[in-house]
């Protein structure tokens, strides 16, 4: 199975600061990457899809970067409603694995 | 709005089997262009893929899942389901059921999740 390794696994970051969290595969994944966000005691939200693309609705502060086995989710401007844990899957191949997760936190 | 609702019992025993279903409205589960798939979370712990189904049988389960999986379709009633053989402790999570969109593949609804607690 794809291995994915995130970090770091946690951050603490203030309103306004510019947030990058990695994501690295075990192998090459292409561009088949996505990034999802969970707050807490929700369900996870999709954020962003093969590894670039915004999804409907999602703030354009979230962006996200990568190809072959290093990717990278940055949030431009942290916003209170931004804190949460978020993470990656790769949509390469079955089994579809999830990363460890990241939280970040309020400083 | 597409909604996705997991429901089923909330406590199950050790050694028997966990069922949940999902009930899919604002869209049909018969669509050609989507996958149906269950994910887990332990508590405090990271999320889990389980596996998938297409509308018209087609299954994909986790490897280490595999022998204790069935994920299956009900058209009729625009529902899925997961039936999860000899549980232990091990797993208690919470059971989301989400749609995969292909071409590009996504996880782009969720359900709300269910906790499910295995013990005696």
């Amino acid at each position: 199975a794809i291995q994915l390794t995130q970090s770091p696994s946690s951050l603490s970051a203030s309103v306004g600061d510019r947030v990058t969290i990695t994501c690295r595969a075990s192998q090459d994944i292409r561009n088949d990457l996505g990034w999802y966000q969970q707050k807490l005691g929700k369900a996870p939200k999709l954020l962003i899809y093969v590894a670039s693309n915004l999804q409907s609705g999602v703030p354009s502060r979230f962006s996200g970067s990568g190809s072959g086995t290093d990717f990278t989710l940055t949030i431009s401007s942290l916003q209170p409603e931004d804190f949460a844990t978020y993470y990656c899957l790769q949509d390469y191949d079955y089994p579809l694995t999830f990363g460890g997760g990241t939280k970040v936190e309020l400083k | 709005q597409l909604q996705l609702q997991e429901s089923g019992p909330g406590l199950v025993r050790p050694s028997e089997t966990l069922s949940l279903t999902c009930t899919v409205s604002g869209a049909s589960i018969s669509s050609t262009g989507y996958h149906w798939g269950w994910i887990r979370q332990p508590p405090g712990k990271g999320l889990e893929w389980i596996g998938n189904i297409f509308y018209r049988g087609n299954t994909y389960y986790n490897p280490s899942l595999k022998s204790r999986v069935t994920i299956s379709v009900d058209t009729s009633k625009n529902q899925f389901s997961l039936k999860l053989s000899s549980v232990t402790a091990a797993d208690t999570a919470v059971y989301y059921c989400a749609r995969r969109r292909l071409q590009p593949e996504r996880f782009d609804y969720w359900g709300q999740g269910a906790l499910v607690t295995v013990s005696a």
